[in-house]
């Protein structure tokens, strides 16, 4: 069975930074790119940023670029999000998926609030 | 950056009845590859996204053949033949053909 479980959310101030991680199983992970997702409170899905399987291409939306690195550890199965100068704009629930979309975590809330 | 444009936002639909939502897309999403990367995804409320069809008309396993994705190009409709109480949700629309990736902005399906 495919499980993504996202942690590392939670409530921070305007300008700190935060690092979400993502730990995939029931599939190889180092075989697909992985895509970072976040969905703000009552709002619709936002794609954030995207990893090639070996890391090679990394692509990043223009409103989290220059603030959010994404990397990978294919030995631990595991997706990163580094998120600095966070704003409150970023306050959202954050999912992480595989390239094609088809499995999905449950999401880790980020807050960002003075 | 690739701007997809959903219709209807919103869309009331009986048991039973057919509906289809539109995604266009403000530029070619075919993929110097041959394929096309465009998705759709339901959100049930409460719930993560999951997936329904991939590469424009592609079924995802397990989910039921009243969804159905047709386009090309710019143009892409996803179908649902006979809607069911579970349909009920946000449907999104996602391309992966151009850097930076985007959502469109759903289409909410309500009973109506």
């Amino acid at each position: 069975e495919v499980q993504l479980v996202e942690s590392g959310g939670g409530l921070v101030q305007p300008g700190r930074s935060l690092k979400l991680s993502c730990v995939a199983s029931g599939f190889t992970f180092s075989n697909y790119g992985m895509n970072w997702i976040r969905q703000a409170p009552g709002k619709g899905l936002e794609w954030v940023a995207y990893i090639s399987s070996g890391s090679s291409y990394i692509y990043y939306a223009e409103t989290v670029k220059g603030r959010f690195t994404i990397s990978r550890d294919n030995a631990k199965n595991t997706l990163y999000l580094q998120m600095t100068s966070l704003r409150s704009e970023d306050t959202a629930l954050y999912y992480c998926a595989p390239n094609r979309f088809d499995y999905w975590g449950q999401g880790v809330m980020v807050t960002v609030s003075s | 950056d690739v701007v997809l444009t959903q219709t209807p936002p919103t869309l009331s639909a009986t048991i039973g009845q057919s509906v289809s939502i539109s995604c266009r897309s403000s530029q070619s999403l075919l993929h110097s590859n041959g394929n096309t990367y465009l998705h759709w995804l339901l959100q049930r409320p409460g719930q993560s996204p999951q997936l329904l069809i991939y590469l424009v008309s592609r079924l995802e396993s397990g989910v039921p053949n009243r969804f159905s994705g047709s386009g090309s190009g710019t143009d892409f409709t996803l179908k649902i033949s006979g809607v069911e109480a579970e349909d009920l949700g946000v449907y999104y629309c996602v391309q992966g053909t151009h850097a930076p990736y985007t959502f469109g902005a759903g289409t909410k399906l309500e009973l109506k």
